[in-house]
């Protein structure tokens, strides 16, 4: 079946670890995102990719990063700078590099810093 | 800059009923894209709809429509005959031709009570 892998459903970091989220695709679409959702609110955009091995920040890229090896991986990893990381991350694809394109999405990764 | 208000917080029906979901949005670009997510407690978000600006004819789908109006920058969600299954968080969304972004609103949760 096609579709947007993420993993792990839930993930516990001590503050001060790095950890990677990731998300894989096989429905070959070009440009995948990952959003930050909090409690009570809407989706934001922390990075985008639109081709491979070329990314851009969104609205809350700041301790975050991420790379774009192969057209089906985009991981996430939060840093130790990510001041307050616990949220749901949610990662999404489209099939075309423009963002009024259709995005679909993973069933999320809940991030809880202890 | 684009914006989308969803002034509903949360919306409380009794199964059969009908219910309206609010969407406003505000854009300066004349091509534009607007798109309605479904979010069930699992977390995954659900693709429903992308309209794009030029086509303002309502839409029908089983027991949802959507009434989009340009002059009131409005498009507006009905879920008829409501279901208990149709408990959720949804999301509006919105895109401009040429931005790089998804806009969404902060969701309006859903509950369907038997």
């Amino acid at each position: 079946d096609g579709g947007i892998t993420q993993s792990p459903k839930y993930l516990f970091r001590k503050e001060g670890q790095n950890v990677t989220l990731s998300c894989e695709q096989n429905l070959n679409h070009d440009a995948m995102y990952w959003y930050r959702q909090d409690p009570g609110q809407g989706l934001r955009l922390i990075y985008y990719s639109q081709i491979v091995n070329d990314f851009q920040k969104g609205d809350i890229a700041e301790g975050y990063s991420v790379s774009r090896e192969k057209k089906e991986s985009f991981p996430l990893t939060v840093t130790s700078a990510q001041k307050n990381p616990t949220a749901f991350y949610l990662c999404a694809s489209s099939p075309r590099q423009d963002s009024t394109d259709t995005q679909y999405f993973g069933p999320g990764t809940r991030l809880t810093v202890l | 800059a684009q914006k989308v208000t969803q002034a509903q917080t949360e919306i409380s029906v009794v199964e059969k009923e009908d219910v309206t979901l609010d969407c406003v949005y505000e854009t300066r670009d004349t091509t534009y894209y607007l798109f309605w997510y479904k979010q069930p407690p699992s977390g995954e978000l659900v693709f429903l709809i992308r309209r794009n600006s030029f086509d303002e004819q309502n839409e029908i789908s089983g027991r949802y429509s959507w009434n989009f109006q340009k002059s009131t920058s409005s498009f507006n969600f009905t879920i008829t005959a409501s279901q208990v299954v149709d408990s959720a968080v949804y999301f509006c969304a919105l895109s401009e031709r040429g931005s790089e972004k998804l806009v969404f609103g902060k969701g309006t949760k859903l509950t369907v009570n038997p």
